[in-house]
């Protein structure tokens, strides 16, 4: 069964440096999202992109934030320069149409500041 | 936010039926509920997914209310596999940017 695959499973970053969230999204799909979960808190949604577009953002989704299709297959996640409370567990996901549809989720990326 | 209100926590014994309760009494016409679970910090999972009529697949039930202001997903055999949180969702089914909005959801823990 295809599956959305996330690397690193866990990344360890001091304050201040860039990270980049690595994602494999299933390959038909279409559609893919960034959420986030801090420890203990509810799934956050970050971004959602299509046709190379982001097409929507939260809140959280600040400048710091980008997202990147490089090529047909990886779906990035950069944090230019993190914080303390971007330690979180990161969540790729993908679907293949919009409307009526599920999402797949990665197994994440757990992002630890320090 | 989310328009979803979910009891925190439940218990179930292993092989009985595992009924989750969600109010959504402000959902929209356009408004369908999913239901997606959470296996110990994994990633969510959908499960299944209805607008007014009951719905049923290989992982569960979906059952809504006439006035779809609530509903409930009942899993009909559960197991100590199924412990993890589960979340209910309403969702447009116009929402072009696709976003999930999760709530707290409810925690099941299946006992043997």
């Amino acid at each position: 069964e295809p599956e959305v695959t996330q690397t690193p499973s866990h990344q360890v970053t001091q304050m201040g440096q860039e990270v980049i969230l690595r994602c494999v999204p299933i390959s038909n799909h279409l559609y893919f999202y960034w959420y986030r979960q801090i420890l203990g808190q509810k799934v956050e949604f970050l971004v959602s992109f299509y046709n190379n577009e982001i097409s929507e953002k939260s809140e959280i989704f600040d400048d710091q934030f980008s997202v990147e299709r490089p090529d047909g297959s990886n779906f990035t996640l950069k944090i230019r320069s993190t914080k303390l409370e971007d330690s979180a567990m990161y969540f790729c996901a993908s679907s293949d149409r919009v409307g009526l549809y599920e999402q797949y989720f990665g197994p994440g990326t757990r992002l630890t500041v320090t | 936010d989310a328009k979803t209100t979910q009891p925190p926590s439940m218990d179930c014994a292993e092989g009985r039926a595992a009924n989750l309760p969600c109010n959504h009494s402000t959902i929209s016409g356009n408004e369908y509920v999913y239901w997606y679970r959470q296996i110990h910090s994994q990633g969510p999972q959908y499960i299944i997914h209805g607008l007014k009529n009951n719905e049923t697949n290989e992982m569960a039930s979906l059952i809504i209310t006439e006035d779809r202001k609530s509903s409930t997903l009942i899993l009909p055999h559960a197991t100590l596999r199924d412990t993890a949180v589960y979340y209910c969702i309403v969702r447009d089914h116009y929402n072009q940017g696709g976003k999930l909005i999760f709530g707290q959801g409810t925690e099941l823990s299946v006992k043997p």
